[in-house]
């Protein structure tokens, strides 16, 4: 089946620092990608849709200058998290679902990348 | 409230139980997803369902669109069943809002040995 890989899956950077994270299908070519935060013991939170050939489009109260999004090709979406501070360690999991008019119309998950900024 | 609410939002089992978690949702949808995430964090889609019933080995997922309610069941669980279960809705806008989830709270499910 389908498959969508983050990477890295792991992360630690320093207060201040940016972090880029990448999301890619695999098999498939995703015209739109979802990016979402997870905190502990909490449901996923979309933070914004990344459209390829245009800008994303942000989830109220998150910031677009701070988490920053580009859906370079039908295969990748980058989000950079930029001035990194301690609040802004979570789970990150971006999706991608089948395209539009497919019968087998469903969503795939990255596996996730945990980010922790000290 | 929430626009997808899920019950219970935790659950324990002894293995072999059969197990249902409940979701409710209030606004008009074109699909629901039940996903499984694991503790590493890793989210799999089980099913995807705009109408009836679909049943993929130990596990079965029913919708009622008129009552807008959706079940999962698990017949004869296991420990490795244990996980968050998470109800997700597929909102009925199209253009930019293609494939946009609307999450439950997520079933922390136990099952012990």
């Amino acid at each position: 089946g389908a498959v969508v890989s983050q990477h890295p899956s792991r992360v630690i950077c320093k207060s201040g620092t940016s972090v880029k994270i990448e999301c890619r299908s695999l098999d498939f070519q995703a015209t739109t990608m979802f990016w979402y935060r997870q905190f502990p013991k909490q449901s996923l939170m979309l933070m914004a849709t990344s459209n390829e050939g245009s800008k994303a489009t942000y989830e109220q109260g998150v910031e677009k200058d701070k988490f920053l999004i580009n859906h370079a090709s039908l295969t990748l979406s980058t989000l950079t998290v930029t001035s990194a501070h301690p609040e802004d360690s979570s789970f990150y999991i971006c999706s991608a679902p089948t395209p539009s008019g497919v019968s087998t119309d469903t969503q795939y998950f990255g596996p996730g990348t945990r980010l922790t900024v000290l | 409230k929430n626009e997808v609410e899920q019950s219970p939002q935790n659950l324990t089992a002894q293995e072999g139980e059969f197990i249902t978690i409940n979701c409710s949702y209030s606004v008009g949808i074109s699909a629901l997803h039940w996903l499984q995430q694991h503790p590493g964090g890793g989210i799999v889609s089980l099913f995807m369902l705009s109408s009836g019933k679909k049943k993929h080995g130990r596990l079965i997922a029913t919708i009622n669109i008129q009552e807008k309610h959706s079940s999962l069941h698990i017949t004869a669980s296991h420990p490795r069943d244990s996980a968050v279960y998470i109800c997700a809705v597929k909102g009925t806008a199209g253009g930019t809002s293609y494939g946009k989830l609307t999450f439950g709270q997520g079933t922390i499910l136990t099952v012990h040995p």
